[in-house]
């Protein structure tokens, strides 16, 4: 295991739920990431929080919305997705958000939206 | 515009036989170059990584290697085992707020 884990594994939800995803870093880690990963395609960045504070959001949809109460919690808030956003997310965690600082990954939240 | 171009997409190969997965990169300016492992389900693992003045490195049966000239680097495994099916992914450091950016992965099967 590598110190980060999310709840849930699994996700199905309707266009019009609300849902969250949940990260946990036990790794005393300062900086976390929310990653999308769809099929045949690059991991992409969705946001970047360094001491609780967001460093970088890439232009992600609002119907995205990411929390970080503490250094080692995020969560992912979900409300009127599209069939689209079905994809893997992954959290990440590392020591900082420098260019070097090796990033460890969660399990992911395999999330279906129908 | 930073890429970061793995190849092949997906290799099937016999239990025991090694094999060369490749990774090119047009990422500029250069930090390192990560290659994870990402078994189904799991989120990627780290393998190795390499800064501008490495050109070997090696983890058990992984070999990486690194020519920071031509922007290639590639994944050697070795006698492989079955519990190397995964998707190998090749990652740069370059500039950028976090500065990193995603190859596709190679999809690796060993079949017995």
């Amino acid at each position: 295991e590598t110190g980060v884990t999310q709840t849930p594994r699994h996700l199905v939800m309707g266009m019009t739920n609300k849902k969250s995803l949940k990260c946990e870093q036990h790794l005393g880690h300062n900086a976390m990431y929310w990653y999308k990963q769809s099929a045949k395609k690059p991991l992409e960045l969705m946001f970047v929080y360094s001491l609780e504070e967001r460093v970088e959001n890439n232009s992600v949809p609002s119907r995205f919305s990411p929390e970080c109460p503490n250094s080692s919690h995020l969560f992912l808030h979900l409300h009127t997705l599209q069939p689209e956003d079905s994809a893997l997310y992954l959290c990440a965690s590392s020591q900082e958000s420098g260019t070097f600082y090796e990033q460890y990954f969660g399990p992911g939240t395999r999330l279906t939206v129908t | 515009k930073n890429q970061v171009e793995q190849s092949p997409q997906s290799l099937i190969i016999l239990e025991g036989k090694n094999c060369t997965l490749q990774c090119n990169y047009t990422v500029s300016p250069f930090s390192n170059l990560r290659w994870y492992k990402q078994d189904t389900g799991r989120g990627p693992v780290s393998l190795t990584i390499m800064t501008f003045s490495e050109n070997t490195k090696s983890n058990g049966r992984y070999t990486a290697t690194l020519d920071a000239d031509t922007k290639q680097s590639s994944l050697h495994i070795t006698a492989s085992q079955l519990s190397d099916s995964a998707s190998y992914i090749c990652v740069v450091r370059g500039g950028g707020a976090d500065g990193l950016t995603f190859g596709k992965g190679t999809h690796l099967i060993i079949q017995p």
